[in-house]
């Protein structure tokens, strides 16, 4: 299974851009990198998933550089509703057979 | 429908009750989970459902122990708990049980706070 690295904690100011780079060195060819949120005492969400480039969506971009040995979610113009716990999941990790959390990035976005 | 129900939402049980948690999703998912987590910690995988049968037990104690009645429906029955297993549990699922690399969105529930008193 491919591990990944974050960052423990990001604080951030309403209105900017968040950015947080996962490692994930030993990641497999066929493996997607994958992105959820959670908020207090709530599941995860689903956020955005790529396989290499850049993806977008109305939430979120990712961002996934030709080795694919990290990848970088970004949060553009947070919100105080942003506030969360951010976690990346690489393949095996994401697949439906074994989705295994690592330690997530905890975001305070600052009024 | 993108719902993933738990229920209850907050239980609060004795060490020498049994409970059950209950899970139910409409969504066609053919995978389902159960999930622990502590406060300030990842979850942590317990239990994986694939087409109604149980694949992945991660050295769960039996004192909890998984039923999927059918392909909606997901249960934990709890008996003999200990203070430590009060935690958050979170319930999700996804379309399928695909190999590693394949896309997945897993869908969760809002859990169940479960207090061991």
């Amino acid at each position: 299974l491919a591990k990944t690295t974050q960052p423990i904690s990001m604080d951030s100011y309403e209105g900017q851009e968040v950015n947080i780079t996962c490692s994930h060195n030993n990641i497999a060819t066929n493996d997607y990198i994958t992105w959820y949120q959670q908020f207090p005492s709530q599941g995860p969400r689903f956020i955005i998933q790529g396989y290499k480039t850049k993806v977008t969506n109305e939430v979120a971009s990712l961002f996934i550089p030709a080795d694919r040995k990290s990848s970088t979610l970004s949060l553009p113009r947070v919100s105080l509703s942003d506030t969360a716990v951010y976690y990346c999941l690489v393949g095996a990790e994401a697949a439906g057979n074994k989705l295994t959390f690592g330690g997530g990035t905890r975001v305070l976005v600052k009024p | 429908d993108t719902e993933v129900t738990q229920t209850p939402k907050h239980l609060v049980m004795g060490m020498t009750n049994k409970k059950s948690l209950k899970c139910e999703q409409h969504m066609g998912h053919r995978a389902m989970y159960w999930y622990k987590q502590k406060a300030k910690k990842p979850p942590e995988l317990m239990f994986v459902y694939s087409y109604e049968k149980l694949s992945i037990n991660e050295s769960v104690p039996s004192r909890f122990s998984p039923e999927c009645p059918n392909s909606s429906l997901l249960n934990l029955h709890l008996h003999a708990l200990q203070p430590e297993d009060s935690a958050l549990y979170l319930c999700a699922s996804s379309q399928d049980f695909q190999g590693a690399g394949s896309r997945t969105e897993a869908f969760f529930g809002q859990g169940t706070r479960l207090t061991v008193v």
